[in-house]
């Protein structure tokens, strides 16, 4: 089983403060990316990565950053928190196959409050 | 970029009645096109998917409808039953050499009643 690990499944924070939000797969993934998620919203693409250090904007990047230094771990950075980044965070990654289908196999989630 | 629109944003059917959600997107490069379920409490999870070669795609009592012209595809569920219960997102992707974006729709909260 493709096994996509968040270290943090509940964080509450302060705002300024500057927030770390860690993700894990163990398949090998070369994709990996990030998506907030918010009631009324869907899932929204923060960043994403297709290789080590190579890392892409998705649809809403103000206010984050990432970082991928080695294949199996994507980071998403809150360099100063802020109460509208209050969401449910959740990581994905995926095979970078050619056969055109980009089966996203995600973790847990993060959800993160900033008072 | 893509932009993906779903309908409705709910839906209640009885148990054993057929349930519809339908996507729209707005890139026509998208050729990939997969459904995800995400079930209270849990992590979303890929139920059924499509690719732009292919017009319908059965598994069971879900189906894909895809239409290429008209950059619209739909989530049919035949049979409802109550763990069909639960939030289906539909969304698109251009397939690049394995670059690939995967932009989601808003999604679509099922409920079955028994």
């Amino acid at each position: 089983d493709v096994k996509v690990t968040q270290s943090s499944r509940y964080l509450v924070k302060r705002t300024g403060e500057k927030v770390f939000l860690e993700c894990v797969q163990d398949m090998d993934h070369e994709n990996m990316f990030w998506y907030r998620q918010d009631p009324g919203l869907g899932l929204r693409l923060i960043y994403f990565s297709y290789d080590v250090k190579m890392k892409e904007k998705g649809d809403i990047p103000e206010g984050y950053s990432v970082s991928r230094e080695k294949k199996e771990r994507f980071s998403l950075i809150l360099e100063s928190a802020s109460t509208n980044q209050t969401s449910m965070y959740l990581c994905a990654s995926s095979f970078r196959g050619n056969s055109g289908a980009n089966v996203l196999t995600f973790g847990a989630g993060s959800r993160l409050t900033v008072l | 970029g893509e932009n993906v629109e779903q309908h409705p944003s709910t839906l209640s059917v009885q148990e054993g009645d057929s349930a519809v959600i339908k996507c729209t997107y707005s890139d026509s490069a998208s050729n990939y096109f997969p459904w995800y379920k995400q079930e209270l409490g849990k992590r979303p999870q890929l139920i059924i998917d499509i690719r732009s070669n292919v017009g319908e795609k059965k598994d069971q009592r879900i189906a894909v409808t895809l239409n290429k012209t008209a950059k619209h595809f739909s989530l049919h569920i035949t049979e409802t039953q109550p763990e069909d219960s639960a939030v289906y997102f539909c969304a698109a992707s251009p397939f690049s050499g394995g670059y690939q974006k995967v932009t989601f729709g808003t999604g679509t909260k099922l409920q079955v009643i028994p």
